[in-house]
């Protein structure tokens, strides 16, 4: 069965610094993966997905990830954090063929100091 | 763009009443979830159902049921609500192609 693990919980930057959010996938065929963004009491809302085109996949809001199958691997990043990132980041793994269905990390909440 | 919506943003409850949370979308998709969302956990999956009348269990499904009887509506009940149900219900529904989910803003569920 496939699984996502994100390590830690929390993940606190400077406003301007570098955003690196780690994902790390299981998974015995080729997955599709994503990242979503969940801001306070609101709903998951898609950042980028990863189906098995380009590696380095662009999303919203200048944020990227690459997909890495030696590593297996899917980090998030951004060059620059603004101070609108602070939110709640999901991994996701979904197995081709499995009908739609997500397997979700634990989250990781990112703080951005000023 | 694909909305979901959710008919309850916040509700509370008391112990051993039934609860109802409903989900409709707009998309005509087939696919439609229940999720549910607990600090340190992430996201767990409920149920999840590919067509009407058609329902799957998910990863914890206990104290749960669900009802489809409309391609556009899926509904989360609670047959008799207990105090470790509160908490974040998310309902998605999933494009055709990808699996990309599409979710609502989410219920808020607190038993008393």
């Amino acid at each position: 069965a496939q699984s996502v693990t994100q390590l830690g919980s929390h993940v606190s930057v400077s406003e301007g610094a570098l955003v690196l959010l780690r994902c790390n996938y299981s998974s015995s065929v080729p997955p599709y993966l994503f990242w979503y963004v969940q801001y306070p009491n609101q709903g998951l809302q898609l950042l980028l997905k990863y189906t098995s085109a380009a590696t380095l996949v662009k999303g919203i809001n200048g944020f990227e990830a690459e997909f890495k199958k030696s590593e297996t691997s899917f980090h998030l990043t951004k060059p620059s954090a603004h101070m609108s990132d602070a939110a709640e980041y999901f991994c996701a793994v979904r197995v081709t063929g499995a009908n739609s269905k997500l397997t979700f990390g634990k989250g990781i909440t990112l703080s951005v100091r000023p | 763009d694909v909305k979901v919506t959710q008919s309850s943003r916040y509700l509370v409850k008391r112990t051993g009443e039934k609860v109802f949370l409903e989900c409709v979308q707009d998309m005509d998709h087939e696919n439609m979830f229940w999720y549910r969302q607990d600090p340190g956990l992430g996201l767990r999956l409920i149920y999840f159902s590919y067509d009407v009348k058609m329902k799957e269990k998910g990863d914890i499904p206990e104290g749960y049921s669900v009802s489809r009887e409309k391609k556009e509506r899926f509904s989360l009940i609670l047959e008799s609500a207990s105090t470790n149900q509160t908490s974040m219900y998310l309902c998605a529904t999933a494009g055709p192609n990808t699996g990309e989910l599409f979710f609502g803003e989410g219920s808020r569920l607190t038993v008393l």
